[in-house]
């Protein structure tokens, strides 16, 4: 199975809002509603930002949201701020024995 | 505070093994799916292993599979993952990190560097 597809880069101004996607197929996106995002700095361990399409754990701003139509998932980041750059992961359960796949991030940068 | 620790990365050669550790702590370690999800440099996140609270179910991606073994012993909170017959695409990062039943990695450990090379 190929990872899950992201765009390289995105960038945006602080303030700004910003939407980074993630491309799926049908047997992993648009057949779970299990998506989720991380964020990782440079030399840490990824964190979890969102789970389940939209949820956002405990502790993380309500600046990240998600969403998802058939098999594309999207996570907002609004009211850029400087934190905020790092490199962005989604994941997808595939309902088979190789159980999730990530994509392959994208650098956000923050202007 | 909830924390996961990993410890037994190193340098090892093509055919080689090795066993990495994982430390859980502040959390009820046996209520968990436990993962094994590893990062080669400049790559995105591979979910390698997991295995079930009570270790009676364990599943692998099939690059490993054959390869690698997953296992716990609840009674130490602790995660393992041996590696046989180790090869040069799987030097990573590997960690160590928790799954609280919606297939997301809610917790990671700061990870644990595998080099294979001779």
């Amino acid at each position: 199975q190929s990872a899950l597809t992201q765009p390289p880069s995105a960038s945006g101004s602080p303030g700004q809002s910003v939407t980074i996607s993630c491309t799926g197929t049908s047997s992993d996106i648009d057949n779970y509603n299990y998506v989720s995002w991380y964020q990782q700095h440079p030399g840490k361990a990824p964190k979890l930002v969102i789970y389940e399409v939209f949820e956002r754990p405990s502790g993380v701003p309500d600046r990240f949201s998600g969403s998802s139509s058939g098999n594309t998932a999207s996570l907002t980041v609004s009211g850029l701020q400087a934190e905020d750059e790092g490199i962005y992961y989604c994941s997808s359960n595939t309902g088979t024995n190789n159980y999730v796949l990530f994509g392959g991030g994208t650098k956000l940068t923050v202007l | 505070e909830v924390h996961l620790v990993e410890s037994g990365g190193g340098l090892v050669q093509p055919g080689g093994s090795l066993r990495l550790s994982c430390v859980a702590s502040g959390f009820t370690f046996d209520n968990y799916w436990m993962n094994w999800v590893r990062q080669a440099p400049g790559k995105g996140p591979e979910w390698v292993a997991h295995i079930k609270h009570d270790g009676s179910e364990d599943y692998y991606v099939d690059s490993v599979k054959g390869r690698f073994k997953i296992s716990r012993d609840n009674a130490k909170n602790s995660l393992y993952l041996h590696m046989n017959n180790l090869r040069a695409d799987d030097t990573a990062v590997y960690y160590c990190a928790r799954t609280p039943g919606n297939d997301a990695f809610d917790i990671w450990g700061q990870g644990t560097m595998v080099t294979v090379s001779s």
